[in-house]
């Protein structure tokens, strides 16, 4: 079985600050690897993915996550947060073989960026 | 534009009543998974169907079923409902169904079983 943990349930920063995200996830083989991000009264999208290749992928409005295989994470950040990241933002791991198609979802992160 | 479509928006049963969810895909997408998300917690993987089967299922009992029709629309089928069924109900579409493809997700149908 594949699972996701998402070590922060509520994050508030001010503008400018630096953000990291911690995601965690247990599978036993080859995953892919997704942030998705959910603003005010819109629906979920996705923010960067991770099949393979450079650990480090670099997503949607200037943030990046890393893969880190021995620590099965992979932590999503950004260097200076604005206002309009104020959001919730999930982590998701997808094994690609018996589990292929079946995403899991962590519980989310919601992100307070004070003006 | 053309993302994933839902409907209705809302819904209020009654226990033990059925409920029926439809979606449509975001255009060029084949494959249609459905999610229920719970207050304060993440989307639950409930079926994918792909080529009008369904491909993976989550840990979901029997009384959730669905269907895939040949435009790739689907249903997400609800028997007998609980308390518990009490949710949002998300429907996400992509291009196949290895998990390769990112998943697009529309706003989802919130159902409240009293």
């Amino acid at each position: 079985a594949q699972s996701v943990s998402q070590h922060n349930h509520h994050v508030i920063l001010s503008e400018a600050a630096s953000l990291e995200l911690g995601c965690n996830y247990s599978y036993g083989g080859t995953v892919n690897l997704f942030w998705y991000v959910q603003y005010p009264g819109q629906h979920l999208q996705l923010l960067l993915k991770y099949f393979s290749g450079d650990p480090l992928v670099k997503g949607i409005k200037g943030f990046e996550a890393e893969f880190i295989k021995s620590k099965f994470s992979f932590n999503l950040r950004k260097p200076s947060v604005q206002w309009s990241d104020t959001a919730e933002y999930f982590c998701a791991v997808n094994g690609i073989d018996t589990n292929a198609g079946k995403s899991t979802f962590g519980d989310g992160t919601t992100l307070t960026v004070k003006p | 534009d053309a993302g994933v479509t839902q409907s209705p928006t809302h819904l209020i049963k009654t226990r033990g009543q059925q409920v029926t969810l439809r979606c449509s895909p975001k255009s060029g997408h084949d494959t249609v998974s459905w999610y229920q998300q719970a207050l304060g917690q993440g989307p639950q993987f409930i079926f994918q169907y792909y080529e009008e089967e369904e491909r993976q299922r989550g840990n979901f009992p029997d009384r959730f079923s669905g269907h895939q029709y040949p435009n790739y629309s689907s249903e997400l089928n609800v028997n007998a409902l609980l308390l518990g069924d009490s949710a949002l109900y998300l429907c996400a579409s992509s291009r196949g169904s290895g998990g390769g493809s990112p998943l697009h997700f529309g706003n989802g149908t919130r159902l409240t079983v009293t």
